[in-house]
């Protein structure tokens, strides 16, 4: 099977401007989650997707949204862009919902706002 | 912000010996999950423990849980100098998949 694809793989934005990223999770898997990565606070959680519904949401400002299609591709939207959104974009995909599954990453997208 | 934390947050060794990284969290787990993540990269899937498990082993990996003081420990045995990555412990609770992830030691395995 394919793993977890991204795109694409690198941006450069400038402040003010908005940004789409995509993901396509494992086929077969239903549960899209997305996290962000920075040196200053680490990896966090920002959204979980599971058969088109959000059903967890980390602590990130409306900026942030995110979407899930029905053959399970999920794209995550940043608008009006700050410069502390710089940041590695990670996708995950799961099989299941509950029970805290073992999670395959994508390689992530690295957006760049100058 | 993260709720675990891990020590040390770096480690150096030379090639052969093992490798221990802690990590401790606050609140109660359905699992917990150690990734590596090399240079940037996406995390890869090392193990999962389970909160009623204490002890799991894969290849040269062994992982400890200690839920009494909400710790684990992830060793490494007979370490290799491709096991220079970044490790991160990741908690569950009962909220789907999401992963609360710890700081992170950076390992780095000199040949």
């Amino acid at each position: 099977k394919a793993g977890v694809t991204q795109t694409p793989r690198y941006l450069i934005k400038t402040r003010g401007q908005q940004v789409t990223l995509s993901c396509s999770p494992i086929s077969g898997h239903r549960s899209v989650s997305w996290y962000q990565q920075t040196p200053g606070q680490g990896l966090q959680f920002l959204f979980e997707y599971f058969s088109e519904t959000q059903r967890n949401k980390g602590n990130f400002p409306g900026r942030f949204s995110g979407r899930q299609f029905s053959n399970s591709r999920s794209e995550m939207n940043v608008s009006t862009l700050e410069l502390g959104d710089s940041a590695l974009y990670l996708c995950a995909s799961s099989l299941a919902l509950a029970g805290g599954n073992e999670q395959f990453f994508g390689p992530g997208t690295r957006l760049t706002v100058l | 912000s993260q709720q675990g934390e891990e020590d040390p947050q770096a480690l150096s060794i030379q090639e052969g010996e093992n490798a221990t990284m802690n990590c401790s969290y606050k609140t109660s787990i359905n699992n917990l999950q150690w990734y590596r993540q090399n240079s940037g990269r996406g995390l890869v899937h090392l193990i999962l423990i389970r909160s009623n498990e204490r002890e799991k082993h894969s290849g040269r990996l062994r992982v400890t849980l200690d839920t009494s003081k909400k710790s684990s420990s992830l060793l490494i045995t007979a370490s290799r100098a491709a096991d220079t990555a970044s490790y991160f412990c990741a908690r569950t609770n009962n909220a789907g998949n999401m992963l609360t992830f710890g700081g992170g030691t950076r390992l780095m395995v000199k040949p």
